[in-house]
């Protein structure tokens, strides 16, 4: 695609139910993250998935928290019983792999717990 | 580990003023480094970066900022603000070409009339 996909744009759900964020990286990108930006909290570091090497997952918060990456190419970020506190906008990026390559965002998912 | 610190929360500057917005790392390599801009409603988008070869290294929209190893800072500047550059602007770090990138908390910057 022209750009990185992610949706829903928008989701509201109640604490306690489970919600799947997705993300469709541009075509042929190794690299994929996932981060999560709360207001005033910056860009908090989630997962970063690269070619078909182990993903490194030392920012996800807890155990409720996992992604998968099929294909090497779409993400699906998995937040289980959901609490107030996940509510953020979480945003994918991908890049071609290389290490100087820039990153490119999606618009994001905006998470809102009830 | 590495880590990326930018001092002030909230920036503000007359139009026409100097940008200065402060990042410092800490990293036990000389690592990569990057600025980040969000623009009010849009996506994020690379302003610059440094890799290897030149500190200073120059953006898009007149901004520049250079690597200072001894500091372990890489601010950023831009001599004339304008009103378009009101934003919020992240500073990112990555300690090899394998490893993740990690983003600061981020600088409003404001801009005067």
């Amino acid at each position: 695609g022209a750009g990185v996909s992610q949706s829903p744009s928008n989701k509201v759900t109640e604490k306690g139910k489970d919600v799947e964020l997705r993300c469709d990286p541009i075509s042929g990108h190794t690299a994929l993250y996932w981060y999560r930006q709360s207001l005033g909290q910056g860009l908090e570091f989630l997962i970063y998935f690269q070619g078909n090497s182990a993903p490194d997952k030392s920012g996800l918060p807890s155990d409720r928290f996992s992604a998968e990456r099929t294909g090497g190419s779409v993400s699906t970020l998995t937040i289980q019983r959901t609490q107030q506190e996940d509510s953020a906008v979480y945003l994918c990026a991908s890049s071609s792999g290389t290490w100087k390559e820039k990153l490119f965002f999606g618009s994001g998912t905006q998470l809102s717990v009830l | 580990a590495q880590s990326v610190t930018q001092l002030g929360s909230h920036v503000s500057v007359s139009e026409g003023a100097l940008v200065l917005l402060r990042c410092n790392y800490s990293s036990s390599v000389p690592p990569y480094l990057f600025w980040y801009v969000q623009y009010p409603n849009q996506g994020l988008q690379l302003l610059l970066k440094y890799t290897t070869g030149a500190t200073l290294v120059k953006g898009i929209n007149g901004f520049e900022a250079e690597f200072k190893k001894s500091e372990t800072s890489f601010h950023l500047t831009k001599p004339s603000a304008h009103m378009s550059d009101a934003a919020e602007y992240f500073c990112a770090v990555r300690r090899s070409s394998a490893s993740k990138i990690i983003f600061g908390s981020g600088t409003r910057l404001s801009i005067r009339p």
